[in-house]
């Protein structure tokens, strides 16, 4: 079955750094969705990629997705103790298919 | 917007017991609901997908007649965990999406911490 491999699996940075984890398919992904979550809680939608070289950005969180459509990065910039938490990355790895294939989950957290 | 509400939040039973989770959709209409489970320090665990007024489809695995879905409505989906056992103590978590196809994002609940005594 087809896994999404993420990298690292958890990053300490200090307040200011900008920072990127890493989403990555063997197969290609047809739709790729980052999310955030805070342990114990539930997940909070960030950005969705459909195209292959497509680049979204929300405040200073700013997703890719390769041409390839096999490689998605997240990039935070001058990271903040707010950015702290554990991102996921989701994607369907069919076109008709709703459900979600996950990665494991990168723990970020930041230091004042 | 996109709003999923899930409750309770926490719940703490004895053996035996059986549990029901809410997932409600405030502020759109959910076509389709899911359900995950999660492990500490593992990914998400697709259980079941429901859409509203039919059967869920459940994944290979997982019981049926133990975890009972039903999406009687566009906003209201809920999982009962019937005849609960300390192995069914996890993180439930519920998502939602306004489209049948895969070209929305899902919307998740806070999630349902289970633990059975």
């Amino acid at each position: 079955s087809q896994e999404l491999e993420q990298s690292p699996q958890s990053l300490i940075v200090q307040e200011g750094k900008n920072l990127t984890i890493n989403c990555t398919s063997s197969k290609t992904l047809y739709g790729l969705y980052w999310y955030k979550q805070k342990y114990g809680e539930g997940l909070i939608f960030l950005m969705m990629l459909q195209k292959g070289g497509e680049e979204k950005s929300h405040e200073k969180i700013t997703a890719k997705l390769d041409e390839k459509k096999q490689q998605s990065s997240l990039h935070i910039t001058a990271s903040q103790p707010s950015h702290a938490g554990i991102y996921l990355c989701g994607a369907h790895n069919a076109g008709n298919n709703r459900k979600l294939i996950w990665g494991l989950g990168t723990s970020l957290a930041v230091n004042p | 917007g996109a709003v999923v509400s899930q409750h309770p939040s926490r719940v703490i039973c004895k053996s035996g017991t059986s549990v029901k989770i809410e997932c409600r959709s405030l502020d759109f209409q959910a076509t389709t609901m899911f359900w995950y489970r999660q492990f500490p320090k593992q990914s998400l665990m697709l259980m079941a997908t429901s859409n509203e007024g039919s059967k869920a489809t459940y994944e290979q695995g997982v019981e049926k007649d133990k975890f009972l879905i039903n999406h009687a409505s566009l906003t209201l989906s809920t999982l009962t965990v019937t005849s609960a056992h300390p192995e069914d103590s996890s993180f439930y978590i519920c998502s939602a999406s306004s489209s049948p196809y895969s070209n929305q994002p899902q919307h998740f609940g806070d999630g349902t911490r289970l633990s059975i005594l």
